[in-house]
């Protein structure tokens, strides 16, 4: 499918330990977007990437957590030091163009457990 | 800043029966809005989109008018289905501050069908 693809799809980790997770967006969109969502609650934005440039990290909760997009293309959010509130699904996004107000396009998300 | 609120679930039909979910934003400018739907085990799907003042969204049956003097978004069905099953969220686009237009969700409303 040309469907935006995250991976992995579970992710089981004890506190304390490094993740990375895994976005390929639907090729040739410019933006993308990584967001959070708690259990019960909506998706809050983390951050957003207009191909390679990082142009906005304001939801980033902590410096544990890092995200990056070195071509363009793929992205990879890692967070470090886990910690239990860290527990989240974690959903990637991709837009076609900037500025249009186009609709963004969801993967199915990682959900992170942290023991 | 931007938020929206949502009306609380769950919420239980039955088949058929008339759909409405309220929704309302604050947003400092000229936002986008739309309602994304999450059926159980699927990652957030669009389900219809407004960009303007009394602009009106629709798909599979599904209806939303963007009421810019009432800062409101509601959904509206007229018949809902089994199949209509799934949690619903109410979001907003707006350019932040990097020009990015990153999405800002309500909780969701958890809406179950029954025959």
């Amino acid at each position: 499918g040309a469907g935006v693809s995250q991976s992995p799809r579970y992710k089981v980790a004890k506190r304390g330990q490094d993740v990375a997770l895994r976005c390929d967006p639907i090729s040739g969109h410019v933006s993308l977007f990584w967001y959070q969502q708690a259990l019960g609650q909506g998706p809050e934005f983390l951050t957003y990437f207009q191909n390679e440039a990082q142009l906005d990290k304001s939801g980033l909760p902590s410096d544990r957590f890092f995200a990056e997009r070195p071509e363009g293309s793929v992205s990879t959010l890692k967070i470090q030091r886990t910690q239990q509130e860290d527990s989240a699904v974690y959903l990637c996004a991709s837009s076609l163009m900037v500025g249009s107000h186009q609709p963004q396009h969801f993967g199915d998300g990682t959900r992170l457990s942290i023991l | 800043g931007n938020s929206v609120t949502q009306m609380e679930g769950p919420v239980t039909l039955s088949e058929e029966a008339f759909l409405t979910i309220n929704c309302t934003y604050t947003a400092t400018g000229y936002p986008s809005l739309f309602w994304y739907v999450q059926y159980p085990g699927e990652g957030l799907q669009l389900l219809l989109k407004a960009t303007k003042a009394d602009d009106k969204g629709s798909n599979k049956g599904f209806e939303a008018t963007y009421r810019k003097e009432t800062t409101s978004f509601h959904l509206e069905k007229g018949s809902v289905q089994v199949s209509d099953s799934a949690v619903y969220f109410c979001a907003l686009s707006d350019r932040g501050d990097f020009g990015n237009e990153k999405l800002t969700f309500g909780t969701g409303t958890r809406l179950t069908i029954i025959p």
